[in-house]
């Protein structure tokens, strides 16, 4: 079956460590996304890749560095800098970056950092 | 701008009818859409909009009207299932970068 894989589903950090969220789609897509949500806002756009070794910031990269060496992959990493890494973090993916396209999400990751 | 508006809560009862609306202001508008979240799981897509008018999938309708930056999903039959958060969101420009709205829990009650 096709589809998106984050994983872990739950990660807890202790403040001051990085941490890597990892995800996977076998969906052939060439568009990744990542958002985080938080209690009582709307998902937000951490960084978008339309292509292999290609990605672009989104609204609220600061504290965030992410990757794209294989079309299936695009590992988020949240920094130490990030003031307020806890969120639900969730990885999508479209075709393409064409408008009209839906977004398929993965399961997500609940971050915690004490 | 970006702002993209929709209730936080609605209540509504088994088998009725349910309205949930979005606005938004934005520029470079070039589509919505609606999505359905379930606590702790990721958003399913309902529905996609770009030109005004009315997109009919089964139990869930989808209206756009661009020119007052309004859109509203309709919800007929409801089952208990079907609570959960809607989210309106719009893409921009010439991509598919998406801005959401902050969701309407949707409470269904016998």
């Amino acid at each position: 079956d096709g589809g998106i894989t984050q994983s872990p589903k739950y990660l807890f950090r202790k403040e001051g460590q990085n941490v890597t969220l990892s995800c996977e789609q076998n969906l052939n897509h060439d568009a990744m996304y990542w958002y985080r949500q938080d209690p009582g806002q709307g998902l937000r756009l951490i960084y978008y890749s339309q292509i292999v070794n290609d990605f672009q910031k989104g609204d609220i990269a600061e504290g965030y560095s992410v990757s794209r060496e294989k079309k299936e992959s695009f590992p988020l990493t949240v920094t130490s800098a990030q003031k307020n890494p806890t969120a639900f973090y969730l990885c999508a993916s479209s075709i393409d970056l064409a408008g009209g396209y839906e977004q398929y999400f993965g399961p997500g990751t609940r971050l915690t950092v004490t | 701008g970006q702002n993209i508006d929709q209730p936080t809560e609605m209540t509504a009862t088994e088998g009725a009818i349910v309205q949930i609306n979005c606005t938004y202001q934005t520029s470079g508008f070039n589509g919505l859409f609606w999505y359905q979240q379930h606590a702790g799981e990721a958003p399913t897509f309902l529905s996609y909009n770009v030109l005004d008018g009315l997109e009919e999938k089964g139990r869930f309708s989808s209206f756009l009207s661009r020119s007052k930056g309004y859109s509203y999903l309709l919800l007929k039959e409801l089952q208990m299932k079907d609570s959960a958060s809607y989210l309106c969101a719009v893409s921009l420009g010439g991509g598919n970068k998406l801005t959401f709205g902050t969701g309407t829990q949707l409470k269904v009650e016998l």
